[in-house]
C-alpha cells in the first residue's frame, strides 16, 4: 500500500459528461502529482499542485481542471468527456521534488461511452 | 526537456536467466532517475531510484540498475528472472537543477518471465 487513495476505482459515463476523480496523498506529502495513462499514449503527466498551489502543467486539456484543497487532498475535474478521454488516471505524491521518488495511488479508470 | 527513452516495447526471458530493461535519458543537466514497476490492475511502485554517487544502485525485489553517464542510459537488471517479474516497467528522469518538478516517465517496456 503507496497510502495514496484515490476514489472512484472505477466510473462509466457518457459522453458530454462531467466528473470529478479524488486523490488524498500520503501523510506529510505537499505534492500532488496527476497523470494520464492510455495504451497508445503511455504515462502523460497532467498537472501538478504543491501545498495548494498549481505548479506545473503538462499536456492537459482545456476541458480539465485540478485543484489541490487546504487539507491537500486534490480532485481532478474532466468536462464534457470524449471517448477518447477514457484512461487511467493516476495521482501521485511526494514529499518534495528533487531526490524524492513518488508514490502513486492505484488509479482510477474511466470508461466514456 | 527532459525525455526517456525504453527503446524495447516487450522482453521476453526464460525463467532464471539474466534480464535487462534499456533506458536512456536527455536532460540538460545532471539526472535524477527513477525505476518503476506496474503489476496488472494496480498503481506504480517505486522499485529504485539513482541520486549521485555509486553508478550501480539496489532496489527492491533483487533489482538492480546501472547509471552510465557517458551513454546516458540507466538500465534495470536483475541477474535471475522469476515468473512474478512479469510486469510493465517505467523508467522516469527528473533534472537535478530543474527543483520540484515532475518525474518524466518513459512509454513503459512490457516484461514476460517465460517458465
Amino acid at each position: 500500500d503507496s497510502g495514496v487513495t484515490q476514489t472512484p476505482k472505477h466510473l462509466i459515463t457518457a459522453t458530454g459528461q462531467r466528473v470529478t476523480l479524488r486523490c488524498s496523498p500520503r501523510s506529510g506529502d505537499l505534492s500532488v502529482y496527476w497523470y494520464q495513462q492510455s495504451l497508445d499514449q503511455g504515462l502523460q503527466f497532467l498537472i501538478q499542485y504543491y501545498n495548494g498551489e498549481e505548479r506545473a502543467k503538462g499536456n492537459i486539456l482545456e476541458r480539465f481542471s485540478a485543484q489541490q484543497f487546504p487539507d491537500l487532498h486534490s480532485e481532478l475535474n474532466l468536462s464534457s468527456l470524449e471517448l477518447g478521454d477514457s484512461a487511467l488516471y493516476f495521482c501521485a505524491s511526494s514529499v518534495e521534488g528533487g531526490i524524492a521518488e513518488a508514490f502513486f495511488g492505484q488509479g482510477t479508470r474511466l470508461t466514456v461511452v | 526537456a527532459q525525455s526517456v527513452a525504453q527503446p524495447e516495447d516487450q522482453v521476453n526471458v526464460a525463467e532464471g536467466n539474466p534480464l535487462t530493461v534499456k533506458c536512456t535519458y536527455s536532460v540538460s543537466g545532471n539526472p535524477y532517475l527513477f525505476w518503476y514497476v506496474q503489476y496488472p490492475n494496480r498503481g506504480l511502485q517505486f522499485l529504485l531510484k539513482y541520486i549521485t554517487g555509486d553508478n550501480l544502485v539496489k532496489g527492491s525485489y533483487g533489482f538492480e540498475a546501472e547509471f552510465n553517464k557517458s551513454q546516458t542510459s540507466f538500465h534495470l537488471k536483475k541477474p535471475s528472472a522469476l515468473v512474478s517479474d512479469s510486469a510493465l516497467y517505467f523508467c522516469a528522469v527528473r533534472d537535478r537543477n530543474s527543483g520540484n518538478t515532475p518525474l518524466v516517465f518513459g512509454k513503459g517496456t512490457r516484461l514476460s518471465v517465460i517458465a
